[in-house]
């Protein structure tokens, strides 16, 4: 069993839609990250949220520490938000997840 | 700043050969970490350092891994011997808080 689980593990979606990602874990956190990774490979951390709520531009995430459960939320989506989305957790150690693979078409 | 910069960029070497790693990371920050990325295994955290000291390697896989941190500015990720399994592309990020820079990565193949 992985200790991060994201869903959906791919997603497609029309430009404008609002788009959900969802990220559950098993173990006991720190904190919890958004990274972004772009086709060319390269990483952008987007959030780290320890509880709440974050927002930045169109990019919102949102974390349940009793659920233990985490939100990644994007309004008004464009094609240029096509990425991999990967949520990771650290405690005791770092885990991640497989990853969220988002096309958005025009 | 030009960010978190690596090299190289690309390398492919054959099983057996010494494989090193090179990590710039952004001026100011105090953490550092290493990162190793695959088809298989996804991301994973190898190693990190707060303030050039290690924290945290029960990442490493093995012996034949080791990485240093000399000074502020410069750190290392060192494979020998190399392994085809260690074919991956390895990351390294570095941050001052909360955010973290990541390097564009190196994309090693061992042959």
């Amino acid at each position: 069993k992985n200790e991060v689980e994201q869903s959906p593990q791919n997603l497609t979606a029309q430009e404008g839609e609002f788009i959900t990602i969802n990220c559950s874990y098993s173990v006991g956190i720190s904190a919890l990250h958004w990274l972004q990774q772009h086709p060319g490979g390269g990483i952008v951390s987007l959030f780290m949220l320890s509880s709440g709520k974050k927002k930045h531009g169109r990019l919102i995430a949102t974390i349940n520490i009793q659920e233990k459960h985490s939100s990644l939320h994007i309004t008004a989506s464009h094609p240029r938000d096509s990425a991999v989305y990967i949520c990771a957790v650290t405690g005791n150690q770092f885990y991640f997840g497989t990853g969220t693979s988002l096309t958005v078409i025009p | 700043d030009a960010g978190v910069i690596q090299s190289p960029r690309h390398e492919v070497t054959e099983m057996g050969q010494e494989v090193t790693l090179r990590c710039k990371p952004i001026s100011g920050h105090n953490s550092l970490f290493w990162y190793r990325q695959t088809m298989m295994r996804g991301l994973e955290l190898l190693i990190y350092f707060n303030n050039n000291v290690p924290i945290d390697d029960s990442g490493m896989p093995e012996d034949r891994f080791s990485a240093k941190m000399p000074n502020a500015s410069f750190s290392t990720l060192k494979i020998q011997p190399s392994e085809p399994r260690d074919s991956a592309v390895y990351f390294c990020a570095s941050s001052l808080a909360e955010t973290q820079y990541f390097g564009p990565g190196t994309r090693l193949l061992v042959l």
